[in-house]
């Protein structure tokens, strides 16, 4: 089944604790993308990659990192999560960057940062 | 840099009812649209998009949307709602690397 798979689906974390959300795609997919989804701001773009080892920073990368070191994996790293950080974060790939083409979603991480 | 605008952030509508959810964009040149529904505790499913050619597109689940050039809108509609209908919905546009999504609209169904 083609699908984009984010672990863990839940994740409670202290501040300054470093972490890591995983992001695998089976689709062979050029592009992938995070977002954070907060109420009333609808998704933002954290980072995004147009393939492997093209990594580039989107509407709100500040506190976080991304790697593409093989195509289907794009995992997303806070170095030293701060309460702001609270959010719900989605992975999403597509065919390819050309903005033509939809995204296909994971199921999302739910992070808390106490 | 495009940018999207859901003017409205909660909509009831009866079950059975019509729903029309708006949605503005700001971008310089003809975009890709796209409308995303998100049921609760899910990711985002792609209802439909607008490339190019007819104005009018069909998406899945019964829903359409027309795309308005003079008005930079992409409004997004559904005849007959139902319950299973209730989720959030997210209007986005695309350009050559990027996607920007409205706030998005919340739509509860009552019976």
């Amino acid at each position: 089944e083609a699908q984009v798979t984010q672990n863990p689906r839940y994740l409670i974390t202290v501040t300054g604790k470093k972490l890591t959300v995983t992001c695998s795609q089976n689709m062979n997919h050029e592009y992938m993308s995070w977002y954070r989804q907060d109420p009333g701001l609808g998704l933002r773009q954290i980072y995004y990659s147009m393939n492997v080892e093209v990594t580039d920073k989107g509407d709100v990368p500040e506190g976080y990192k991304v790697s593409r070191k093989e195509k289907r994996n794009f995992p997303l790293i806070l170095e030293s999560p701060s309460p702001n950080q609270t959010s719900l974060y989605f992975c999403a790939s597509s065919l390819s960057s050309q903005g033509s083409s939809p995204l296909h979603f994971g199921n999302g991480t739910r992070l808390t940062v106490t | 840099a495009q940018s999207v605008t859901q003017p409205d952030i909660h909509i009831t509508v009866s079950e059975g009812a019509s729903l029309e959810l708006r949605c503005n964009y700001s971008y310089g040149a003809t975009p890709y649209l796209f409308w995303y529904v998100q049921s609760p505790g899910q990711g985002l499913q792609l209802l439909l998009k607008y490339f190019s050619g007819d104005t009018l597109v069909q998406g899945i689940k019964g829903f359409e949307a027309e795309f308005k050039r003079s008005q930079s809108s992409f409004n997004l509609r559904k005849p007959s709602v139902h319950w299973s209908d209730a989720a959030e919905y997210f209007c986005a546009v695309g350009a050559a690397e990027t996607l920007s999504f409205g706030a998005g609209t919340t739509v509860t169904v009552r019976a």
